[in-house]
């Protein structure tokens, strides 16, 4: 089955700067690739999404690449704010399949 | 997207006892899934719910522990049985429709003491 693999697991970052998280597959046959932002005390909430016929998608502040050579996908923040802290996570979802398969999460943190 | 209430929010119970959680999403959805989350930790899928048939459990995850009901296209029930500390966690409902966006209710926050 899919494995996706999530780095870094902590990240602090300066409120301006940008923040980038990465995340690896194992199945090229992997097709979707959400990104989740998790706040304390909240359910994962959808905030962009890339399916592999496209390399990048952009909405806002916040962008995604994928590279299915390589198979990493990437979640980008920029003109990062104080209520971009939160957990985000990174998922696969295989060709075929229904299941989403998560990566550990990163804990990001924008010091004012 | 879809809006998914869960509820409880959080309960604390006493080992021994069950807790029946409801997840209630505001459209008809394709597939229905619950999720484990212990603190700090990501996201682990405890079974799929089925609508009019029994759910599909993942390793290590039974019915017997976790027995789940999809009646219709829009709800689902999952209760942790004969509970222990050792199930204090967050379980997530999620659904999602033919398009594969999956959206998550807001979870429930479970303690046994």
């Amino acid at each position: 089955g899919e494995n996706v693999e999530q780095h870094p697991s902590t990240l602090s970052v300066q409120e301006g700067d940008s923040a980038v998280i990465k995340c690896t597959y194992s199945d090229s046959a992997s097709n979707y690739f959400p990104w989740y932002k998790q706040e304390l005390g909240k359910g994962p909430q959808l905030i962009i999404d890339i399916r592999s016929n496209v390399g990048e998608k952009k909405d806002q502040r916040i962008a995604v690449t994928l590279n299915k050579t390589a198979k990493h996908f990437s979640l980008h923040i920029t003109e990062t704010q104080p209520e971009d802290s939160a957990v985000y996570f990174c998922a696969g979802l295989g060709a075929g399949s229904y299941q989403l398969t998560f990566g550990k999460g990163t804990k990001l943190s924008v010091i004012p | 997207s879809a809006v998914i209430s869960q509820k409880p929010s959080r309960d604390i119970c006493q080992r021994g006892t069950s807790l029946t959680i409801q997840c209630q999403v505001d459209s008809q959805v394709t597939m229905m899934f619950w999720y484990r989350q212990q603190p700090g930790q990501s996201l682990t899928l405890i079974a799929t719910a089925n609508q009019g048939s029994e759910a599909t459990y993942e390793s290590g995850f039974v019915i017997d522990k976790f027995p789940i009901s999809r009646p219709n296209l829009t709800f689902s029930t999952l209760t942790v049985s004969n509970m222990s500390p050792e199930d204090s966690s967050i379980y997530l409902c999620s659904a999602n429709r033919e398009s594969t966006e999956a959206f998550f209710g807001q979870g429930t926050r479970l303690t046994v003491v």
